[in-house]
């Protein structure tokens, strides 16, 4: 069965400062990953989805990375801004028939 | 992406009750999925709606206490019945797009007194 982890649970840092989010999980055979942005109270916001052939996947200031034989994800936010105060998810699907395993988020918080 | 209603976005209600949540995507698909999330908590798949048959639970969710309906392929609603505290979650509505991308309505938090 799947698991998924991400460490820390939450973060606190300086605007500004680069930081990295990690997640793993348990069962390397994995068909995507996909990373979300949830803010309090809300719905999820899909930021990146690598694909289990892909290494990495970028858009504006994030940079997620893939390493299926360690079973690992990190999400690099850059220039981190107090926008960017929110939980983010890191999900993992086994299969095009599965659905997402959830991890239970890190809670980023950016002060100005 | 893919853009996805959810009705109502929070209600309160009374233990006992029964509240029905609605999802409407702009565009047809096969499948349509229900998550909840129960405070401090990561998201749980509840069931996966399929239109023009009975929809799929995951272990330890029944369609007596979650019915689901699916009569055409933009909409979807769950029930939550006959409330108690421990339901008080948000659910979310969810669809695939693209290259297996899924996304996410806006949610529809519930709190049960």
């Amino acid at each position: 069965k799947q698991e998924v982890t991400q460490i820390p649970a939450a973060l606190s840092v300086p605007e500004g400062e680069n930081l990295v989010l990690n997640c793993s999980f348990t069962d390397s055979a994995i068909y995507n990953l996909q990373w979300f942005r949830q803010d309090p109270g809300k719905g999820l916001t899909s930021l990146l989805l690598i694909q289990s052939s892909q290494r990495e996947q970028t858009s504006g200031r994030l940079n997620a990375s893939l390493d299926k034989s360690s079973g690992r994800s990190t999400l690099y936010i850059a220039a981190s801004q107090p926008g960017d105060s929110a939980t983010y998810l890191c999900a993992v699907r086994n299969s095009g028939n599965t659905p997402l395993v959830f991890g239970k988020g890190t809670r980023l918080s950016v002060i100005a | 992406s893919a853009v996805i209603s959810q009705k109502p976005s929070r209600d309160i209600c009374q233990r006992g009750t029964s509240l029905t949540i609605q999802c409407q995507v702009d565009s047809q698909v096969t499948m349509m999925f229900w998550y909840r999330q129960q405070p401090g908590q990561s998201l749980t798949l509840i069931a996966t709606a399929n239109q023009g048959s009975e929809a799929t639970y995951e272990s330890g969710f029944v369609i007596d206490k979650f019915p689901i309906s699916r009569p055409n392929l933009t909409f979807s609603t769950l029930t939550v019945s006959n409330m108690s505290p421990e339901d008080s979650s948000i659910y979310l509505c969810s669809v695939y797009r693209g290259p297996g991308e899924l996304f996410f309505g806006e949610g529809s938090r519930l709190t049960v007194l």
